[in-house]
């Protein structure tokens, strides 16, 4: 079964706007960590957002946020005002400790095209 | 700003060759880890190490093999590459392997095997 669920193969957001990738998870454990990162054609990996398990409030960083609902296993990113420099692909990762030895997860992630 | 580096960036080569990716970080970091990704595609584990002498296999089976002699130096060789070796390859590390401790990736080798 897939630990990261990204449901949204293609996303296309307006300059400007506020977009939201989804991202459903799966542990059993109470101490886990969830990431986003962004690939953008060049092919790195930059890591954008944290949030830990035990964490009450949602985690922010400039633009970006993550909708944290620990309830419904989701990890949702939320860009708000988008560029153009923003189109990428967009990772969702879990760190958990129980059977997974904190070796992180992978979704299949998100393309965002921002069009101006 | 992490320091991860890869070496080469692109690397076109023929098949049957050996080949070996160099990965090095000046983060002090314990654990590191290699990726095989297609373009647009998900990220498979391939190979990991908690420290020096360690290393591990990863989810995806993989001729390749890793040693780790040096805390900062992570490389990956194939004794014969073929063309389903085809693929970028991203190396990562870590501090540590608690939750919260964040993957740091290196800007990654485009290999293509004729």
């Amino acid at each position: 079964a897939q630990k990261i669920t990204q449901t949204q193969p293609g996303m296309f957001v307006q300059e400007k706007e506020a977009v939201t990738l989804d991202c459903t998870y799966d542990t059993s454990d109470q101490s886990y960590g969830l990431f986003w990162y962004k690939q953008p054609s060049s092919g790195e990996m930059i890591f954008l957002i944290y949030q830990g398990s035990y964490d009450e409030q949602n985690a922010t960083e400039g633009r970006y946020s993550l909708n944290f609902q620990k309830a419904r296993k989701s990890a949702n990113l939320v860009i708000s005002a988008s560029q153009l420099g923003d189109s990428a692909m967009y990772f969702c990762a879990m760190r958990e400790g129980q059977g997974g030895s904190y070796i992180p997860t992978f979704g299949r992630g998100t393309s965002l095209i921002v069009h101006p | 700003e992490a320091d991860i580096y890869q070496t080469p960036r692109y690397l076109v080569i023929g098949t049957g060759k050996k080949i070996t990716l160099e990965c090095s970080q000046t983060m002090g970091h314990d654990k590191m880890y290699w990726y095989q990704q297609d373009p647009g595609m998900e990220l498979h584990l391939i190979h990991y190490s908690y420290g020096v002498n360690s290393t591990e296999k990863g989810d995806l089976s993989s001729e390749s093999t890793v040693s780790r002699i040096r805390t900062e130096h992570f490389p990956l060789t194939l004794e014969s590459a073929r063309p389903s070796h085809t693929s970028q390859y991203l190396c990562a590390s870590s501090a540590g392997g608690r939750a919260a401790d964040t993957q740091y990736f290196g800007p990654g080798t485009r290999l293509t095997v004729l």
